[in-house]
């Protein structure tokens, strides 16, 4: 059974770096075709997605953030942290991080997704 | 980057009716189009991947079709749990992008 659960903060004051966790279970990210990543949510908003990290520890990051987003494994752990700097009040949002299947070595499929925790930033 | 595009931002609709949402790519994406249900308060879920294939566990009145820039998702006879916002995804680029979503209601 795959699960994934974001931990974090809740509040984050403006200029601040967001550090956030995603802890999951029932699957390896050492497992070829495995990746992770991060997508959120502003409230009454479209989902956006922020980065990806892949089994053999490819990177990539939404053109408009990357400047400010960092992802990184604990394969042992079973965890990915994503941390955002700079925090601002539009980046006030729910957060979830998420599976990524690679299916039959083709199609990149986000089949199971956390709960999501929802981030505000003020001050 | 890749952007997508939905229309109808929003429909109304009532149980049994045929709902079609369309999703446009800003260039060709072949087939690397999923489509996501979210509804309020929840996780998204996985309805359709490549455009066209079912994904495990999902109704069969769900289906998407297109290649290239175009698709489609369409829902034959809507049921009550289907009122619910959807978004599609593109997969083409490794930064990927969703779209804007179709909220759809009563």
């Amino acid at each position: 059974q795959v699960t994934l659960r974001e931990s974090g903060p809740a509040l984050v004051k403006p200029t601040q770096t967001l550090t956030l966790t995603c802890t999951f279970s029932g699957f390896s990210l050492s497992t070829s075709e495995m990746c992770v990543t991060w997508i959120r949510q502003p409230p009454g908003k479209a989902l956006e997605w922020l980065a990806r990290i892949d089994w053999d520890d490819d990177k990539f990051y939404s053109t408009s953030l990357k400047t400010r987003l960092t992802i990184s494994k604990d394969t042992s752990k079973n965890q990915v942290v994503l941390t955002m700097t700079n925090m601002d009040p539009v980046d006030t949002a729910t957060y979830y991080c998420a599976r990524i299947l690679l299916y039959r070595s083709r199609w990149y499929i986000v089949d199971y997704w956390g709960q999501g925790t929802l981030v505000t930033v003020s001050s | 980057d890749i952007q997508m595009t939905q229309s109808p931002s929003s429909l109304s609709a009532s149980v049994g009716d045929r709902v079609t949402i369309t999703c446009r790519a800003s260039q060709s994406i072949t087939t690397y189009l999923n489509w996501y249900q979210q509804k309020a308060g929840k996780a998204p879920n996985l309805l359709i991947y490549g455009a066209s294939s079912l994904q495990s566990g999902v109704p069969s009145r769900f289906s998407g079709s297109g290649s290239g820039t175009d698709f489609t998702l369409t829902i034959t006879s809507l049921q009550p749990e289907d009122f619910a916002t959807y978004y599609c995804q593109q997969s083409y680029s490794s930064l990927f992008t969703f779209g804007p979503g179709t909220k759809v209601d009563i």
